[in-house]
């Protein structure tokens, strides 16, 4: 596709439970960015791949959140025992060789209940 | 302190006027500088990119930067009742690695 793809749109899930969100950023994009946002609050930082290495994890709250990359292609972000305080959304952003420049996919809303 | 400070606003201008939207940032290494609108609801998008100090004009957008004050301001002219959004300011210290944004400055222009 022509830009970063993201699934599920909206997931709700009871507490306890694992979830997995995905990220399929833009082709040839090598450096791919989660990030989280919670309600009415800005973008908090999770995790950095440039291709599958992620060189900066520094932004995973707590190791009930995981990620991996298969190559320069899709991520998968996976949160496991969720809490409700992990209810946000989770945005992904893909962008050219880490340049900077992100570009965005539309986010997975976690509502855990 | 914050690494990315952003004024909250809200921030309410006339249809027409100038908006003014500031953001400064602690890293002095810090070397690209982005801006970001996001809609409610709606996933944030790129508008204005900056790496070198001095004013970039793109339409009615102007990003001015100014790397000894640490600080990166986007103007708006002619602001339209279709630029009401939250406004995010990104730094990013080197060509690789992580961007980190500011909380965001939310405009209202009012028709």
């Amino acid at each position: 596709g022509a830009g970063v793809s993201q699934s599920p749109s909206n997931k709700v899930t009871e507490k306890g439970k694992d979830v997995e969100l995905r990220c399929d950023p833009i082709s040839g994009h090598t450096a791919l960015y989660w990030y989280r946002q919670r309600l009415g609050q800005g973008l908090e930082f999770l995790i950095y791949f440039q291709g599958n290495s992620a060189p900066d994890k520094s932004g995973l709250p707590s190791d009930r959140f995981s990620a991996e990359r298969t190559g320069e292609s899709v991520s998968t972000l996976t949160i496991q025992r969720t809490q409700q305080e992990d209810s946000a959304v989770y945005l992904c952003a893909s962008s050219f060789n880490g340049a900077g420049e992100l570009f965005f996919g539309e986010g997975s809303r976690l509502t855990v209940l | 302190q914050k690494e990315v400070e952003q004024n909250s606003g809200p921030l309410s201008v006339p249809e027409g006027a100038i908006a003014s939207l500031n953001c400064t940032y602690s890293d002095r290494g810090s070397q690209s500088f982005f801006w970001y609108r996001q809609y409610s609801g709606k996933s944030p998008e790129l508008i204005m990119s900056i790496y070198s100090n001095g004013d970039k004009e793109d339409g009615r957008f102007t990003a001015q930067l100014n790397k000894a004050s640490q600080y990166v301001s986007l103007l708006i002219r002619d602001s339209q009742p279709s630029d009401s959004a939250t406004y995010l300011c990104a730094v990013k210290p080197t060509n690789a690695g992580k961007s980190t944004f500011g909380d965001g400055t939310t405009l209202t222009v009012k028709p």
